[in-house]
């Protein structure tokens, strides 16, 4: 069973600080998706990276997959109240167009004014 | 607007008593799926389709069913349920390219199983 393990699991800083995300697996994945969920409401994609060593950037978030396709992690920069949510990836598993989408358990982030 | 609608929002039943939970997407994608959503354990996938009449088992599928007569609409049915079923449910639907179009998910049913 391919597995997505996210670190830490709660974060909590202050506006202006920088963080990082980082999701893991022992498993290649095809592709992985990042989420973002607010209360109350279902994930929004944010980045979706494919090739392995890819680098995405989303205003101060960037986001990076692993060169071995295994890790993906998520740095967000100078972070504002409005990042706070719970972050989510999510892999593609096995040969791609499965159908099988993996998540990890998420990363809760709060940003203090 | 697109999106994909899911009701109720909020169910409160008692062990035992069928139910079903409607989803319905107007993007008229191949792609749905279903998930639930427990503290520290992130989204699992209970069932998914990836087209009108083809279902299959996700990673915890056990005492749920599915169907998928139309492509729009995919209803989760909980025959027989338990408190352990108790959870956040999200329906999602995307192109059939999962890692090439963004899941859209619903906005969650809550159900509580007493």
């Amino acid at each position: 069973t391919q597995l997505l393990e996210q670190s830490p699991q709660f974060l909590s800083i202050q506006e202006g600080e920088n963080l990082t995300v980082y999701c893991n697996s022992s498993s290649v994945f095809s592709s992985l998706q990042w989420y973002r969920q607010e209360p109350g409401e279902g994930p929004v994609l944010l980045v979706t990276v494919v090739t392995g060593g890819e680098v995405k950037k989303l205003k101060r978030l960037t986001f990076q997959f692993g060169d071995a396709r295994k890790d993906s992690s998520l740095h967000i920069t100078a972070a504002q109240p409005g990042d706070t949510g719970l972050y989510l990836c999510a892999g593609e598993g096995g040969s791609s167009n499965t159908g099988k989408l993996i998540f990890g358990q998420g990363t809760t982030l709060q940003v203090k004014p | 607007e697109a999106q994909v609608t899911q009701n109720p929002r909020y169910l409160i039943t008692v062990t035992g008593k069928k139910l079903t939970v409607t989803c319905s997407q107007n993007m008229n994608h191949e792609y749905m799926s279903w998930y639930r959503q427990d503290p520290g354990l992130g989204l699992r996938q209970i069932y998914y389709s990836m087209n009108v009449e083809v279902t299959d088992k996700g990673d915890v599928p056990e005492g749920y069913k599915v169907s998928r007569k139309e492509k729009r609409n995919f209803p989760l049915i909980l025959e027989s349920p338990s408190p352990n079923q108790t959870s956040l449910y999200f329906c999602a639907s995307s192109w059939i390219r999962v890692h090439n179009s963004p899941l859209h998910f619903g906005n969650g049913t809550r159900l509580t199983v007493t």
